[in-house]
């Protein structure tokens, strides 16, 4: 079952423009993950975010995390074309070892 | 190429067919997760794996399923009498001992369309 659910769906914007995309799950929390995730392409790891910490950085991404709402965000900054993907949160539990993945947020980068 | 790799990358096959698909993880890597993913949905978890022993399978892993390590490093999944509703993306991920907390390195995936 899916830990939570992302918001948008779907994002399209211009090159250059930022994206933001929100993820929200259910459970008490060890740690949350962003994933990328090309047509044709596995997911590729992105930005892990500890309970106890509130924000990271990694190059364009930003992620924060608000434990007290179970919710956490993701800021890809002056986006590009090759930013184009689908994104997903994942969720790992304490004493957990699985991944619990969220819907996914389809983003577009339009040239 | 050390990434971890999956064969097939396709495969159609006909309902009430078993079919098997192969992971290779990252060589050092001790732990193995098996997902699944259906069109438009995040990958669900379905079996983790800690070198040979299978630790932990999910509700989702019916009866005719079966996963096996046998020696710590490549995996199978064996689907037997398969069902239209198999039909998804079956993806493999790998993590080492030692890395950066439950980063898992995923595989290319192997699609399954059963007919």
């Amino acid at each position: 079952s899916q830990q939570g659910e992302e918001d948008p769906q779907a994002l399209s914007i211009q090159e250059g423009e930022n994206a933001t995309m929100n993820c929200s799950y259910k459970t008490s929390i060890n740690n949350l993950q962003w994933y990328r995730q090309n047509s044709g392409r596995g997911l590729v790891h992105l930005i892990l975010i500890r309970s106890n910490e509130r924000e990271k950085h990694s190059g364009r991404l930003r992620v924060t995390l608000d434990t007290s709402k179970k919710s956490s965000s993701l800021l890809i900054t002056a986006s590009r074309a090759a930013d184009t993907a689908s994104y997903f949160c994942a969720t790992v539990n304490f004493g957990n070892e699985k991944l619990t993945f969220g819907t996914g947020t389809r983003l577009t980068i339009i040239p | 190429d050390t990434g971890v790799s999956q064969d097939p990358r396709h495969k159609i096959t006909k309902r009430g067919q078993n079919v098997t698909f192969r992971c290779d993880p990252i060589s050092e890597h001790n732990r193995l997760y098996w997902y699944r993913q259906t069109l438009g949905q995040g990958p669900e978890f379905l079996t983790y794996f800690q070198n040979e022993a299978q630790l932990e399978k999910s509700r989702l892993l019916s009866d005719r399923f079966s996963a096996e390590r046998p020696k710590g490093s490549f995996s199978t999944l064996e689907i037997q009498r398969t069902e239209q509703g198999d039909s998804a993306m079956y993806l493999c991920a790998s993590r080492g001992v030692g890395g950066s907390y439950n980063e898992q390195f995923f595989g290319p995936g192997t699609r399954l369309t059963v007919l």
